[in-house]
């Protein structure tokens, strides 16, 4: 069974940092592109960041582009977002997501799996 | 950026079919997908490739790409489909979402 189990949210002043950690298992993790996506409280699904199963190509959301990092450890099925300069408007349940199909040169098709998601609260 | 914009409410009559149109420029030349939503859980993919449903979901949801819209159709609408419905595409390096439909099943 796949599982992907989100940690590392949590109540953050502006300006601070978090690291977000996300556990894979149940599928070939090296073998997957992964994603990072968040929704604020009562909003909409905001996608911020994807990395391919190399590391070879890594994507970010213009709201994140510069502040958030992403990275993986193949090796330890896991997957990161580093969040650096957080802002108010970052508040939200992030939520780690599996590419559906390997991504073609010009296209990525979709994220099947999804974790629970973990709350990150930016907030003096 | 690229946008899609999708009706913010849609509401069916049980039995019923619902349609969720998701339109963006010359979104029938890209793959569209579609996601559930019920409160408090995590989205859960219906659709993707425009057409394919993933193991497990059922038959009634079905997906179309055309033009500028792309369409999720709910047959034979029930209680258990109210929820929040997303569509997504990739573009240019990057993923986008609609801004969401919530279906309410009268």
């Amino acid at each position: 069974e796949v599982q992907l189990v989100e940690s590392g949210g949590g109540l953050v002043r502006p300006g601070g940092s978090l690291r977000l950690s996300c556990a894979a298992s149940g599928f070939t993790f090296r073998s997957s592109n992964m994603n990072w996506v968040r929704q604020a409280p009562g909003k909409g699904l905001e996608w911020v960041s994807f990395i391919s199963t190399s590391t070879s190509y890594i994507y970010y959301a213009d709201s994140t582009k510069g502040r958030f990092t992403i990275s993986r450890d193949n090796a330890k099925n896991l997957l990161y977002l580093q969040m650096d300069s957080l802002r108010a408007e970052d508040t939200g349940v992030y939520y780690c997501a599996r590419d559906i199909l390997p991504c073609s040169s010009t296209t990525c098709y979709g994220l099947d799996y999804w974790g629970q998601g973990t709350l990150v609260t930016v907030s003096s | 950026s690229y946008q899609l914009t999708q009706p913010p409410s849609v509401s069916v009559s049980p039995g019923q079919t619902a349609s969720i149109t998701c339109s963006g420029d010359k979104l029938g030349d890209k793959y569209a997908c579609w996601f559930q939503q019920k409160p408090g859980q995590s989205p859960v993919l219906v659709i993707y490739q425009n057409t394919r449903r993933p193991s497990g979901i059922p038959e009634r949801f079905s997906g179309s790409n055309s033009g500028n819209t792309a369409t999720l159709t709910i047959s034979g609408t029930q209680a258990v489909d109210e929820a929040d419905y997303y569509c997504q595409a990739w573009d240019r390096s990057t993923y986008v979402f609609g801004s969401g439909t919530k279906v309410t099943v009268l």
